[in-house]
């Protein structure tokens, strides 16, 4: 079963520190994701890319948080000065195609973020 | 933006019943999906559907797109069920994975 693979599994963090959250998509996937799960709360959608660049980004994607593919199996999402509020799980996901009749969105196991 | 209620927010049932989970949505769309979260956190997709019924083992999902409406049912409950179950549709005018999710239906399904 082809998986994506999510490091670090926990992450505490100092308010305003940098955080680069890590992802290994499945090899032949084409469409990568980042969500969040703030404790408690719903799924919340952050960004969507395809092709070297963002595809969709939600209102919660500010200047704050980046996402890069900086070599041919990693995809990153940074956020560059954590604020308390950043506090969440990071789940990654990557898809095969994004039509009506694929069913082939992958989540990784998530980044538990703390900022203290 | 879409609006997604799912009811029950809680389920409790015997191993063996039949389960059934609601998700309503306010805008059409044209597909929506079901997702299990491990008690761990992982979230596997179930399900992405547009039209009708699809079925995979004991999971069986439906969706009526004239009323907005999608149910997931889980027939002879086990155990290992127990996760939460989360409906998501897509915003309008985005891909199909850039989702409004669900608050989650948590299913126990007890021995």
């Amino acid at each position: 079963e082809p998986e994506v693979t999510q490091t670090p599994s926990h992450q505490v963090t100092q308010m305003g520190q940098e955080v680069i959250l890590r992802c290994v998509p499945i090899s032949n996937h084409l469409y990568f994701y980042w969500y969040r799960q703030i404790l408690g709360q719903k799924v919340e959608f952050l960004v969507s890319f395809y092709n070297n660049e963002i595809s969709e980004k939600s209102e919660i994607f500010d200047d704050q948080f980046s996402v890069e593919r900086p070599d041919g199996s990693n995809f990153t999402l940074k956020i560059r000065s954590t604020k308390l509020e950043d506090s969440a799980m990071y789940f990654c996901a990557s898809s095969e195609a994004t039509g009506l009749n694929e069913n082939t969105i992958y989540f990784g196991e998530g980044s538990w973020l703390t900022v203290v | 933006k879409n609006e997604v209620e799912q009811s029950p927010q809680n389920l409790t049932a015997q191993e063996g019943e039949f389960i059934t989970i609601n998700c309503s949505y306010s805008v059409g769309i044209s597909a929506l999906h079901w997702l299990q979260q491990h008690p761990g956190g992982g979230i596997v997709s179930l399900f992405m559907l547009s039209s009708g019924k699809k079925k995979h083992g004991r999971l069986i999902a439906t969706i009526n797109i004239q009323e907005k409406h999608s149910s997931l049912h889980i027939t002879a409950s086990h155990p290992r069920d127990s996760a939460v179950y989360i409906c998501a549709v897509p915003n309008s005018g985005g891909s199909n994975y850039k989702l409004t999710f669900g608050k989650g239906t948590l299913l126990t399904v007890n021995p």
